[in-house]
């Protein structure tokens, strides 16, 4: 079956852009998450979603960021006014359970953000 | 303040060898342990993991050991394979009440030589 898919694949933007990065899960997955991934370090949890609704947004770094899931399947990402300390690379993963056996999540290929 | 530490930036093993990737944590709430391996423009994927409950657990090549009194576990890889050269992640979690949240390691990069 299909994995997790990202799109875009690259993106660049101007600093003080706009941007959304979209995640289309695995069919079935109820759990969500957003990572970012800077050069040299593991995926940063940014937000997680059980369903339609964000149970853990604590590591979305502030208030440029926001994250939806309206129909409980494709996520998006959104970036206002972005700065050059948001290019990284922008992982989605999705997993069956919410705890325990049956959390391994499953990843995309990410979107990779420069920001100029 | 990192929670998971991967303090080996790099590890270099000769093929047929044991490769061994070492991981701490801070904190004691975790309960539950994954490695994931990622080859260059990939995404990670899930390779074992172990929940606190266990100390061992093992899948074909690929065992994973937890020293909770240490904070402490480690992936060995025996035999070693040149297809096993990629970055490998710790990862640690905990089912709290908001939610359940991963938090990564930096990474260590194998390098399996032929």
């Amino acid at each position: 079956g299909a994995g997790v898919s990202q799109t875009p694949s690259n993106k660049v933007t101007e600093k003080g852009k706009y941007v959304e990065l979209r995640c289309d899960p695995i069919s079935g997955h109820t759990a969500l998450y957003w990572y970012r991934q800077s050069l040299g370090q593991g995926p940063e949890f940014l937000i997680y979603f059980q369903g339609t609704g964000a149970a853990d947004d604590s590591g979305l770094p502030n208030d440029r960021f926001f994250a939806v899931r309206p129909e409980g399947s494709v996520s998006t990402l959104k970036i206002q006014r972005t700065e050059r300390g948001d290019s990284a690379v922008y992982l989605c993963a999705s997993s069956l359970a919410t705890g325990g056996i049956g959390n391994e999540q499953f990843f995309g290929p990410g979107t990779r953000l420069t920001v100029l | 303040d990192q929670q998971v530490k991967q303090n080996s930036p790099s590890l270099s093993v000769q093929e047929g060898r044991i490769s061994i990737l070492n991981c701490d944590y801070t904190n004691s709430m975790f309960d539950y342990f994954l490695w994931y391996k990622k080859y260059p423009a990939e995404g990670p994927t899930f390779l074992i993991s172990i929940s606190s409950i266990k100390d061992k657990n093992e899948d074909g090549r690929f065992t994973v050991f937890l020293n909770k009194s240490a904070k402490h576990l480690s992936l060995h890889i025996v035999p070693s394979q040149p297809g096993d050269s990629a970055v490998y992640f710790c990862a640690a979690s905990s089912f709290g009440t908001g939610g359940f949240k991963t938090i990564f390691g930096a990474g260590t990069r194998l390098f399996v030589k032929a």
